[in-house]
C-alpha cells in the first residue's frame, strides 16, 4: 500500500486558481469514489476539505472542489486567498483502510 | 460537538509498547456506522493511517504496521486506546485520533470519512 503521489508544491497568486493532483492506482482512488482532501496548516490538526471526490463538508468554502478521473483525482483552489497557504493532503479508501497522500505546500505569493 | 482529544507518554525508549488514549465526546461508539481511527505524521513528513475501530468491534490495520499495532474501545468511557510495540526512533511522530464517519460495506470494511481530528500528541522515541 504505497503513499498517493501528490506534488510537493503549488504555488498561485491571490485571486488565482491553483489544482493539486492525486495519483494513485485502481486499487485505491481509481477503485473507488471516496477520495478526500485535507488542509494542515503548521502545527495544527488536519482539516477536511472535501470528501467523496467532491462533496464539501458544512463550512467549508464554496472556492474549494474536487475532481477526478481514472487514477487521479483533484483539488481546485479558486480565487486564492493568504489564508489558504497550507499543506494539503488527499487520501483515498482502499479495502477497509485508507491511503494519504505524499502532501503538497500551497504558497501564495 | 464533536472533540477528541489524545494522551499518552511523550517520551518513550527504543523497544518498548507505546500505549495511547483517545478521549472524546458529542458521539458514542455505540452507535452504528461509527468509528474511531489513529492517524500519525512524522515531523516535517506525511500522514500515515494505521488503524481503525467500528462500532461493532470490528477493527482494521495498516498492512505495514499490523503486527505491531491494537486497537481497542471502551465504550462507557467513551475512549478508544491504540498500542504500538517494538518503537523505534523513526515512529517518532505526532499521533491523531480521529472520528469515522462509516457508510459502504464492500466485503473488506466499510468505506469511511475522518471527519473530525484532535489535536494530536506528539510522541518521541529515544533512549
Amino acid at each position: 500500500q504505497s503513499a498517493l503521489t501528490q506534488p510537493a508544491s503549488v504555488s498561485g497568486s491571490p485571486g488565482q486558481s491553483i489544482t493539486i493532483s492525486c495519483t494513485g492506482t485502481s486499487s485505491d482512488v481509481g477503485g473507488y469514489n471516496y477520495v478526500s482532501w485535507y488542509q494542515q496548516h503548521p502545527g495544527k490538526a488536519p482539516k477536511l476539505m472535501i470528501y467523496d471526490v467532491s462533496n464539501r463538508p458544512s463550512g467549508v468554502s464554496h472556492r474549494f472542489s474536487g475532481s477526478k478521473s481514472g487514477n487521479t483525482a483533484s483539488l481546485t483552489i479558486s480565487g486564492l486567498q493568504a489564508e489558504d497557504e497550507a499543506d494539503y493532503y488527499c487520501s483515498s479508501y482502499t479495502s477497509s483502510t485508507r491511503v494519504f497522500g505524499t502532501g503538497t505546500k500551497v504558497t501564495v505569493l | 460537538q464533536i472533540t477528541l482529544k489524545e494522551s499518552g507518554p511523550t517520551l518513550v525508549k527504543p523497544t518498548q509498547t507505546l500505549t495511547l488514549t483517545c478521549t472524546f465526546s458529542g458521539f458514542s461508539l455505540s452507535t452504528s456506522a461509527v468509528g474511531v481511527g489513529w492517524i500519525r505524521q512524522p515531523p516535517g513528513k506525511a500522514l500515515e493511517w494505521l488503524a481503525l475501530i467500528y462500532w461493532n468491534d470490528d477493527k482494521h490495520y495498516s498492512p505495514s504496521l499490523k503486527s505491531r499495532l491494537t486497537i481497542t474501545k471502551d465504550t462507557s468511557k467513551n475512549q478508544v486506546v491504540l498500542t504500538m510495540t517494538n518503537m523505534d526512533p523513526v515512529d517518532t511522530a505526532t499521533f491523531y485520533c480521529a472520528h469515522a464517519t462509516l457508510y459502504y460495506y464492500d466485503g473488506s470494511g466499510y468505506s469511511h470519512v475522518l471527519d473530525y481530528w484532535g489535536q494530536g500528541t506528539l510522541v518521541t522515541v529515544s533512549s
